[in-house]
C-alpha cells in the first residue's frame, strides 16, 4: 500500500457544526502532516506529528484540533469554523521528519464552510 | 522570512524543453523538493536535491546550487499532460517543516 487516503472527499458544514477529517496511511511512516491549500495558492503547513506526538503547530486557530490516535491515522477536528476556512485540506506522510524524506500527499478534502 | 520565489506562469510547446527556476533564502536550508500538482489533485513528488548538482529522472531533471540559493526543474520532450502547477518546496532546519513557493503554472501547447 503506497498511498495516503483521506475522507471525506468533500465536506460542506455550517459555522456551528462539528466535523472531522480523516487521514490514513499504511506505509509505516512515522511523520504525518496537515496542510491547508486555498485556490491558486501553495499548500500551507498547519501541523506536524512525529511518532504520534505533535511537533509543530504553525499558530493554527484552536477551532482546528488535530489528533493522532496511532501511527497510521491522523484526524483533524473542526468546530466553529469561518467561511474563510473553506479550502482544500491535504494530509501528507513521510518516513520521518529528517532531511531527504519525501512527503506523500493524500487527495485532500475540499471543505466549504457556509 | 523564508521567501521562495518562482515564476507565476510559463508557456511552452509540446516536444520542447522548459526550465522552471526557484530561488530561496539559504539560512537553515536542509533540502529542496519539486512537486507537480494538477488542478484539483494532490501534489506528487518529482525530485529532491540537498547537494549541489544535477539529479536526473527520465524527462525531468533538477539542479541545485546551495551557495546561490537557486534551483531549477528541467522538463524535456514536453507532453500535453505536463500542463500543471510545479511547486518548489524547501525543507528548513529539522522537523519536517516544508515551505512551498507560490507555484509555476505551466501550460503546454500543441
Amino acid at each position: 500500500d503506497t498511498e495516503v487516503t483521506q475522507t471525506p472527499k468533500h465536506l460542506v458544514m455550517g459555522m456551528t457544526n462539528k466535523k472531522s477529517l480523516k487521514c490514513e496511511q499504511h506505509m509505516g511512516h512515522r511523520a504525518m502532516y496537515w496542510y491547508k491549500q486555498k485556490a491558486k495558492k501553495p499548500p500551507e503547513l498547519m501541523f506536524v506529528y512525529s511518532y504520534e506526538k505533535l511537533s509543530i503547530n504553525e499558530s493554527v486557530p484552536s477551532r482546528f484540533s488535530p489528533e493522532c490516535p496511532n501511527s497510521s491515522l491522523l484526524n483533524l477536528h473542526l468546530h466553529a469554523l469561518q467561511p474563510e476556512d473553506s479550502a482544500l485540506y491535504l494530509c501528507a506522510s513521510s518516513l520521518g521528519t529528517a532531511a531527504g524524506n519525501e512527503q506523500f500527499f493524500g487527495p485532500g478534502t475540499r471543505l466549504t464552510v457556509l | 522570512g523564508q521567501n521562495i520565489d518562482q515564476p507565476t506562469e510559463m508557456t511552452a510547446t509540446e516536444g520542447a524543453i522548459v526550465q522552471i527556476n526557484c530561488t530561496y533564502q539559504t539560512s537553515g536550508f536542509n533540502g529542496l523538493f519539486w512537486y507537480q500538482q494538477h488542478a484539483g489533485e494532490a501534489p506528487t513528488f518529482l525530485s529532491y536535491n540537498v547537494l549541489d548538482g544535477l539529479e536526473e529522472k527520465g524527462r525531468f531533471s533538477s539542479f541545485l546550487s546551495r551557495s546561490k540559493g537557486y534551483s531549477y526543474l528541467l522538463l524535456k520532450e514536453l507532453q500535453m499532460k505536463d500542463s500543471a502547477s510545479y511547486l518548489c518546496a524547501v525543507l528548513y532546519n529539522q522537523g519536517g517543516k516544508l515551505i512551498f513557493g507560490q507555484g509555476t503554472e505551466l501550460s503546454v501547447k500543441p
